[in-house]
């Protein structure tokens, strides 16, 4: 079954613990991306990969890395977490912005 | 940059009327222009999607959008909304960055509720 997924689901951490979100896809798609969804502001595109080892900062990309070293995994680093990257994080995936995005369940992020 | 204006933050109709939600972009050349559906506690899903071949698109579960370019909107409808319908909709372009590489772009969404 084509799927992106992400772990964890759910994840309530302290201010300053590093975290790692990890999404990973199967359909072989070079474009992934990661975007947080807050209430009022709808979805904001944090990091995007064009394809491995090809990455660019979306529109809010403050406070986190990313990494493409295999073409399924995407993985988001906070490397310092703050109680304003609480948020819902979903990551997606497909053959580029032209086709269509494929979405993970979402993360649901609480940092204290 | 390119924008994604949806009006309306909150829709509310009556089982089996007219859904009309509106969606505006900045473009200077016709972009890629989608439709996504979010259902409560769930990722979004594709609804349709503008590719230039025709301006009348219509997508999944009875809905349909109308690319007009003179208005630069890209409006989504459906005849008669079902309560199955209650969900969050966004409208999306995508669009070339500075780098050369592309990035899609998202309104702020628009939350459809129908009422029985």
């Amino acid at each position: 079954e084509a799927q992106v997924t992400q772990n964890p689901r759910y994840l309530i951490t302290v201010t300053g613990k590093k975290l790692t979100v990890t999404c990973s896809q199967n359909m072989n798609h070079e474009y992934m991306s990661w975007y947080r969804q807050d209430p009022g502001l709808g979805l904001r595109q944090i990091y995007y990969s064009m394809n491995v080892e090809v990455t660019d900062k979306g529109d809010v990309p403050e406070g986190y890395k990313v990494s493409r070293k295999e073409k399924r995994n995407f993985p988001l680093i906070l490397e310092s977490p703050s109680p304003n990257q609480t948020s819902l994080y979903f990551c997606a995936s497909s053959f580029s912005t032209d086709y269509e995005q494929y979405f993970g369940p979402g993360t649901r992020l609480t940092v204290t | 940059a390119q924008s994604v204006t949806q009006l309306g933050s909150h829709v509310s109709v009556s089982e089996g009327a007219l859904v009309l939600l509106r969606c505006n972009y900045s473009s200077s050349v016709p972009p890629y222009l989608f439709w996504y559906v979010q259902y409560p506690n769930q990722g979004l899903q594709l609804l349709l999607k503008y590719t230039s071949a025709a301006t009348l698109v219509k997508g999944i579960n009875g809905f349909e959008a109308e690319f007009k370019k003179s208005e630069t909107s890209f409006h989504l409808t459906k005849p008669s909304a079902h309560m199955s319908d209650a969900a969050e909709y966004f409208c999306a372009v995508s669009e070339l960055s500075q780098g050369g590489s592309e990035k899609l772009v998202f309104g702020k969404g628009t939350k459809l509720t129908v009422n029985p």
